[in-house]
């Protein structure tokens, strides 16, 4: 399979404990992308890298949330002190740095803060 | 602010016939648009994009049309089949600087076609 792989693909958690993430992108894929839906919404971005640099961030992503790509392959995003409000799906997704090139998603980690 | 929208939360659509999908956008800095394809529980599917140096591009049964003066693109299905219901998010993003790629959602449009 050589797309892009997110795990797990469902975590429940207790409000307060620290959750991890893994994607997993498009190998030749240089540009890495982390979004979160929510029901009834579309994906909202909240960071991507190029290569293993962290380009932007929006401000959705509070300083609980951090996120790393350090070899510039796999990314991991991690959720501090999970809140009820942090329930949602996380999208990864991958793409070349490139003008009009599409962006290939992930299948997504469904996050349930109870 | 919600740059992209989608003001049809819901399409019901007779199979064999034309599904007509609408998103607007207010950001005058994108220039170019997709619009995905998501099943439950699934990430959402590439289906089709547009440059804004055309209006139209065609992909077998899905053509997008873009209307730069009205900040308006649609998306075509025809025929329209059972198996293209789904969720349908129209993305933008901007060229400048190095922000491209970086895609902005509308809230979606859930197509139903009815055999």
């Amino acid at each position: 399979d050589t797309g892009v792989s997110q795990n797990p693909r469902h975590k429940i958690t207790k409000r307060g404990q620290n959750v991890t993430f893994r994607c997993d992108p498009i190998s030749e894929h240089n540009r890495l992308y982390w979004y979160r839906q929510t029901l009834g919404q579309g994906p909202e971005f909240l960071t991507y890298f190029q290569n293993e640099a962290q380009l932007e961030k929006s401000r959705l992503l509070s300083d609980r949330f951090s996120a790393e790509r350090p070899k510039g392959s796999f990314s991991t995003l991690e959720i501090q002190r999970t809140e009820q409000g942090d329930s949602a799906m996380y999208l990864c997704a991958s793409s070349l740095a490139a003008l009009g090139t599409e962006a290939f998603f992930g299948q997504g980690t469904r996050l349930t803060v109870v | 602010d919600q740059q992209v929208k989608q003001n049809s939360p819901s399409l019901s659509v007779q199979e064999g016939r034309i599904s007509i999908l609408n998103c607007d956008y207010t950001n005058s800095m994108f220039d170019y648009f997709l619009w995905y394809k998501k099943y439950p529980a699934e990430g959402p599917t590439f289906l089709i994009s547009i440059s804004s140096i055309k209006d139209k591009n065609e992909d077998g049964r899905f053509t997008v049309f873009l209307n730069k003066s009205a900040k308006h693109l649609s998306l075509h299905i025809v025929p329209s089949q059972p198996g293209d219901s789904a969720v349908y998010f129209c993305a933008a993003s901007a060229a400048g600087g190095t922000s491209y790629g970086k895609l902005t959602f509308g809230q979606g449009t859930i197509l139903t076609v009815h055999p």
